[in-house]
């Protein structure tokens, strides 16, 4: 099986920008999670998705939106870029109802300038 | 909500020693228990987990304990190696959310 993928997997913006990545799971996986990674913060969730419905959010502005399609890919969207908002930003899926067993993708990493 | 509290943050062992990373959590509804590893530039890789109605769990060289009355779980690397040397996740699911601890550093010496 073909593992998580996303794209793209650089991108540099401006403040004051938006930008969408998309992310396709596992086949087979209907649960997909969104995280941002930076050096200080670590690893934050910022949203989970399973069959289209969004069923948890973590505590990020609501710059931060995502969604997903029928065939379980996924985007999400980040709004009025931040210069903070530069990181890796990765999805994961799980085949499972629960997200137990989540497999990453290999992250897009957004610049802000 | 949930928070996960990982130490150390940076671990230094000689190779063929063990290391052992220990993980705290807030939640006790919380029922799954991975650890990831994460090399230079990589994804995080699902190394090992467990599931609440389990104590210990094995596999090779990896080992994860979990005791829920007092919320903690640990990981144990056996006679580690040099390709051992990563950062280290450990992380709690609750509500469909994975949150993670912010992480280890270890690093292997020949």
């Amino acid at each position: 099986k073909a593992g998580v993928t996303q794209t793209p997997r650089y991108l540099i913006k401006t403040r004051g920008q938006q930008v969408t990545l998309s992310c396709s799971p596992i086949s087979g996986h209907r649960s997909v999670s969104w995280y941002q990674q930076t050096p200080g913060q670590g690893l934050q969730f910022l949203f989970e998705y399973f069959s289209e419905t969004q069923r948890n959010k973590g505590n990020f502005p609501g710059r931060f939106s995502g969604r997903q399609f029928s065939n379980s890919r996924s985007e999400m969207n980040v709004s009025t870029l931040e210069l903070g908002d530069s990181a890796l930003y990765l999805c994961a899926s799980s085949s499972e109802g629960r997200i137990y067993e989540q497999y990453f993708g290999p992250g897009t990493r957004l610049t802000v300038t | 909500g949930e928070n996960v509290e990982q130490h150390p943050s940076t671990l230094s062992v000689q190779e063929g020693d063990s290391a052992v990373i220990k993980c705290t959590y807030s939640d006790s509804a919380s029922n799954y228990f991975p650890w990831y590893k994460q090399e230079l530039g990589k994804r995080p890789q699902l190394i090992i987990d467990i599931r609440s109605n389990v104590g210990e769990k094995k596999d090779q060289r990896i080992a994860v304990t979990l005791n829920k009355t007092a919320k903690h779980f640990s990981l144990h690397i056996t006679e580690t190696q040099p390709e051992d040397s990563a950062v280290y996740f450990c992380a709690a699911l609750g509500d469909y959310k994975l949150s993670f601890g912010a992480g280890t550093t270890v690093t292997v010496r020949a």
